[in-house]
């Protein structure tokens, strides 16, 4: 079974004060790594995909890096409004749905 | 195009009754997805459509549960008989099939609260 663990739980920043988020996954076959990023109420917001090892790929101040087995969002120089949980899901081989991590709560604090 | 929709956003019930919720991807996807997010977990898969045909279902989907996707669009999510651990936010995702990320986009959820 896919297992995804993002640590840590929570991260309280302060503007400007860069950081990195953990995934470390499990899974047979990977297809794909994305990032989403979900606001309080909201669905989640298409971020990122991996596919393979050394990949990397930013967004304004998100970058993504993968290895075998964990991917890590570094937020450079954040801002409050970078405040929400981040979430990690893989894809694996000739499947479709998505398996989850719990998540990251990130507040950013002016 | 304005994204995945979900109707209605927001649904109070007591125990015992039926609701259904509805769901419209985007225009062009052939791929809808189900998911289920309780506090403080991350969405978990309950089952997924490509066009009119259902696919996979989770073991999450017990009985109770039902789903279709009629003509291929719109999709609906039917919970029978709730309990209350059927409170949770109801998240529906669509994507395209052969696009080559084929990312699933999500739409604004259903919270479902059972009295």
């Amino acid at each position: 079974e896919d297992q995804v663990t993002q640590s840590p739980e929570a991260l309280r920043l302060q503007e400007g004060e860069s950081s990195s988020l953990n995934c470390s996954y499990t899974v047979s076959g990977l297809r794909g790594l994305f990032w989403y990023r979900q606001d309080p109420g909201k669905g989640p917001e298409f971020l990122f995909t991996l596919y393979s090892a050394g990949e990397e790929k930013e967004k304004e101040r998100l970058k993504a890096t993968l290895t075998k087995k964990e991917s890590f969002l570094h937020i450079t120089a954040p801002k409050p409004e970078d405040s929400a949980t981040y979430l990690c899901a893989v894809r694996r081989d000739n499947d479709y749905k998505l398996s989850f991590g719990a998540g990251t709560t990130v507040t950013v604090r002016a | 195009d304005t994204g995945v929709s979900q109707n209605p956003r927001h649904k109070i019930t007591k125990r015992g009754q039926n609701v259904t919720f509805r769901c419209d991807p985007i225009s062009e996807h052939n791929r809808l997805y189900w998911y289920r997010q309780t506090l403080g977990q991350g969405p978990e898969f309950l089952t997924y459509f490509q066009n009119e045909a259902q696919l996979e279902k989770s073991r999450l989907l017990s009985d109770r549960f039902s789903a279709e996707r009629p003509k291929g669009s719109f999709s609906t999510l039917e919970i029978q008989r709730t309990e209350q651990g059927d409170s949770a936010m109801y998240l529906c995702a669509s994507s395209l099939q052969g696009e080559h990320e084929e990312t699933q986009y999500f739409g604004p959820g259903t919270r479902l609260l059972v009295l």
